[in-house]
């Protein structure tokens, strides 16, 4: 069974620009959340998906968005990237959302903003 | 505010020492505990789910432990492949969410 797929692995992106990251969760799972890793911050919540529908969401600005396609694949956006985006962007899979079950992370994306 | 400790913050062992990790937490509600182990530059690996007090979980060198306000993570005779980043993470009650709060890690070395 497939894991959880991210892409691209490294992106390098200029300030201000935007960047979408994308997620493929494992098959059957319905549930993708998001989160930025720092060395300063640890893991944090981004937001989560669930059927096409943001259902939870940190404590981020606006500048980061994301959506969920019918096939549960998903896709995170940041506009005009600054600085302090840089991090490791992670997804993670579950099957079901608000029940006993685990959560699977993908690889992660690497953000660098020069 | 729902919050997550762990400790230490760096573990050095040698080869066959055994050891623990804690991690303290407080939450209005626990619905489950997640132990990840996170190699460099790679996502967490998912390690254990514990969701009641006095739970127990085993795989190979590892064990977890659940208590109602701490989790243990006891690593029998490590060997070097086990050096990794530890992250421990909550999921609280509260509507249908699969939010998970992590601690901030502790990273494990074992030297041969």
């Amino acid at each position: 069974k497939a894991g959880v797929t991210q892409t691209p692995r490294y992106l390098i992106k200029t300030r201000g620009q935007q960047v979408t990251l994308s997620c493929s969760p494992i098959s059957g799972h319905r549930s993708v959340s998001w989160y930025q890793q720092t060395p300063g911050q640890g893991l944090q919540f981004l937001f989560e998906y669930f059927s096409e529908t943001q259902r939870n969401k940190g404590n981020f600005p606006g500048r980061f968005s994301g959506r969920q396609f019918s096939n549960s694949r998903s896709e995170m956006n940041v506009s005009t990237l600054e600085l302090g985006d840089s991090a490791l962007y992670l997804c993670a899979s579950s099957p079901d959302l608000g029940m006993n079950t685990e959560a699977f992370f993908g690889q992660g994306t690497r953000l660098t903003v020069v | 505010e729902d919050q997550v400790t762990q400790s230490p913050e760096a573990l050095r062992l040698q080869e066959g020492e055994s050891s623990s990790l804690n991690c303290s937490y407080t939450v209005s509600g626990l619905r489950g505990l997640f132990w990840y182990r996170q190699d460099p530059g790679k996502g967490p690996e998912f390690l254990f789910t514990l969701y009641s007090a006095g739970e127990e979980k085993e795989k190979e060198r590892l064990k977890a432990t659940l208590t109602k306000k701490e989790s243990f993570l006891h690593i029998t005779a490590p060997k070097p492949e086990d050096s990794a980043t530890y992250l421990c993470a909550v999921q609280a009650y509260g509507g249908a969410t699969n939010k998970l709060i992590f601690g901030t890690g502790t990273l494990l070395a074992v030297q041969p």
